[in-house]
């Protein structure tokens, strides 16, 4: 059974750096054609894709948000990681992680529960 | 980057009717495209992959075609619990995107 669950910090200020946990079972980060990716979704607005990373340690990010962006994996541990630098309001979001099979096409065939980020001074 | 434009972006449908969704690219996407349903209050989840791929446990009045730039979500005989919002995703180029939604509600 896949799941994944993503934690944060809930609350931080502008200009600080967001770290967020996506902890998953059912799949292993070390097996060939998998990956996790973070999707971000404003409280009533669309999803936008934010980062990849995959068995291989490939990175792909979303270029709208520049460098601030670092995806890492802890396979050992069944963990994946986003952190994105010097957050502002427009960053406040609920933020998903979901698996990514290459088998099937490299689409989010399971998501996590999400976790809600305020940035708010 | 591809834009992906849905339409509508809300839509009131009986109970037992069929209904379309529509999504299309800004460029040809090559049928790598998924459709997600979003409930309320929960994540989204993976209904159609490669444009036309029913999901492991998706119920078969879910369908998905299209090709090239358009493409289209069908549910058949419309149930209670398909009141969501569903958004289509294309993975063809970097970076993936996803259309702005289609909120379905009950009539």
């Amino acid at each position: 059974q896949v799941t994944l669950k993503e934690s944060g910090p809930g609350i931080l200020q502008p200009s600080q750096t967001l770290s967020l946990t996506c902890t998953f079972s059912g799949f292993s980060l070390s097996t060939y054609g998998m990956g996790v990716g973070w999707i971000r979704q404003p409280s009533g607005k669309g999803l936008e894709w934010l980062a990849n990373i995959w068995w291989d340690d490939d990175k792909y990010y979303n270029p709208s948000l520049k460098n601030r962006l670092t995806i890492s994996k802890d396979t050992s541990n069944n963990q994946a990681f986003l952190k994105i630098t010097n957050v502002d309001t427009a960053d406040t979001a609920t933020y998903y992680c979901a698996r990514i099979l290459q088998l099937t096409g490299s689409f989010f065939d399971y998501w996590g529960q999400g976790v809600m980020v305020t940035v708010s001074s | 980057d591809i834009q992906m434009t849905q339409s509508p972006a809300s839509l009131s449908a009986s109970l037992g009717e069929t209904v379309t969704i529509e999504c299309l690219a800004s460029e040809d996407i090559y049928s790598n495209l998924a459709w997600y349903q979003q409930k309320p209050g929960k994540s989204p989840q993976l209904l159609i992959y490669y444009a036309n791929s029913l999901n492991d446990g998706v119920p078969s009045r879910f369908s998905g075609s299209g090709s090239g730039t358009q493409y289209s979500l069908k549910i058949n005989s419309l149930q209670s619990e398909d009141v969501s919002i569903y958004f289509c995703q294309q993975n063809y180029d970097s970076p993936w995107t996803f259309g702005g939604g289609t909120k379905l509600e009950l009539k």
